[in-house]
């Protein structure tokens, strides 16, 4: 099955600073890749998406990039601040069986952002 | 907005009782999914379900079962609870069957096992 690994685990940046999160996927076949973030007493949250015709999308703030040859995607977060703060979970789909598709979620990133 | 309600936050149970779990959700979404979340180790999939009646394992099914009667509801089943299933359950449903869409979370059930 799939395997995605999340890098890394915590991460502190200042106020102000840029945080890079990166993942690995093991599955050629995966073709849909999600950011969740995760605030604390909350389900986790799509901040964005990125799908495996595109090789980078933006939304303000943030942007995902993917290599597809490497297999391998990253999350970018520029200008960071205090309320980014939580945990952020990468994850990768791909099909399960006949039609069906299922995520398989990284192990999850706790950002902290010091002001 | 999607909206995904999970009946209870927090749940007390003990150790061999049948515990039930409740998701609704209010988007007509296919497909349903429910998951366990633990410190380390992300989120692992249980079970889905693609329509009602239809339901299919994930990764770490064992010792569950799950119930879609209606398209909206999808129940997670402990048959004979155990203190190795202390955990954050999380619920999410999704429109795109293609699967190359977003899944919508529940704030999740904090279930703890004595």
């Amino acid at each position: 099955g799939e395997n995605v690994e999340q890098h890394p685990s915590t991460l502190s940046v200042q106020e102000g600073d840029s945080a890079v999160i990166k993942c690995t996927y093991s599955d050629s076949a995966s073709n849909y890749f999600p950011w969740y973030k995760q605030e604390l007493g909350k389900g986790p949250q799509l901040i964005i998406d990125i799908r495996s015709n595109v090789g980078e999308k933006k939304d303000q703030r943030i942007a995902v990039t993917l290599n597809k040859t490497a297999k391998h995607f990253s999350l970018h977060i520029t200008e960071t601040q205090p309320e980014d703060s939580a945990v952020y979970f990468c994850a990768a789909s791909k099909r399960s069986g006949g039609s069906n598709y299922k995520l398989t979620f990284g192990k999850g990133t706790l950002l902290t952002v010091n002001p | 907005d999607v909206k995904v309600t999970q009946s209870s936050r927090y749940l007390v149970k003990r150790t061999g009782e049948k515990v039930f779990l409740e998701c609704v959700q209010d988007m007509d979404h296919e497909n349903m999914f429910w998951y366990r979340q633990d410190p380390g180790l992300g989120l692992r999939l249980i079970y889905f379900s693609y329509d009602v009646k239809m339901k299919e394992k994930g990764d770490i099914p064992e010792g569950y079962s799950v119930s879609r009667e209606k398209k909206e509801r999808f129940s997670l089943i402990l048959e004979s609870a155990s203190t190795n299933q202390t955990s954050m359950y999380l619920c999410a449903s999704s429109f795109f069957t293609t699967g190359r869409g977003p899944q919508h979370f529940g704030d999740g059930t904090r279930l703890s096992i004595l």
